[in-house]
């Protein structure tokens, strides 16, 4: 099993460029969270889904979108990219039950200039 | 959502048992106690987790207390690849499906 990917691994933007990052898992898995991580700093729930068709926002949702049309994808887009949304990106799987490990992408990593 | 406090940094000698303390206060009889730790430039990856009882696998041990308010993950031997930050995170359902992170305690092993 591949567990969770993340495509692309490393990414530069232009400031107002738009980019869309995939989160793919092959566990089956109900719950997909999409975080962000600025240097030094801990993890940021951006936006989650607990199923196919369904998201809902985090802690710091502005500035981005997502949408999950199947089960085994979350797609996180950034509409026109700021220097701000630099930073590195992590997507998360796991299962609805809370007696359940989460697994985790080995991240991308965004520069916007 | 309930929260939880963890020491920022923490150290430990190489080959010694660590202690990693994790406070949880507000914890509800629903909620799991996970930790998770990031080696640097990896995504976190599973450590432990549990619900009441005290839990043992390969890589740790964690001790809950009796009220539930606190836990200690013990690694028995600490290795330098055991540097990284450890995250304590408190999974729940019944409408709370977020997982939320705080900033972790960064673990630094002493050769």
């Amino acid at each position: 099993n591949a567990g969770v990917t993340q495509t692309p691994k490393f990414r530069v933007l232009k400031t107002g460029q738009s980019m869309t990052l995939l989160c793919a898992q092959d566990m089956n898995h109900e719950y997909m969270y999409w975080y962000r991580q600025d240097p030094g700093m801990g993890l940021r729930l951006i936006h989650y889904s607990v199923g196919e068709g369904t998201t809902a926002k985090g802690e710091v949702p502005d500035g981005y979108n997502v949408s999950r049309l199947k089960k085994q994808n979350f797609l996180l887009g950034l509409e026109s990219a700021a220097p701000s949304q630099t930073s590195v990106y992590f997507c998360a799987s796991a299962r609805q039950h809370p007696n359940t490990e989460a697994f985790f992408g080995q991240g991308t990593r965004l520069t916007v200039v | 959502d309930a929260k939880t406090t963890q020491p920022n940094s923490m150290e430990s000698n190489e080959e010694e048992p660590v202690h990693l303390p994790c406070n949880h206060s507000t914890i509800s009889g629903t909620d799991y106690i996970h930790w998770y730790r990031q080696l640097p430039s990896q995504g976190p990856e599973y450590v432990i987790h549990g619900l009441t009882s005290n839990v043992n696998n390969r890589m740790a041990s964690l001790a809950i207390a009796e009220d539930r308010k606190s836990s200690t993950l013990i690694l028995h031997r600490a290795t330098l690849r055991d540097a990284a930050v450890y995250y304590c995170i408190l999974r729940s359902n019944f409408g709370n499906e977020k997982l939320t992170f705080g900033t972790g305690t960064r673990l630094t092993i002493i050769p």
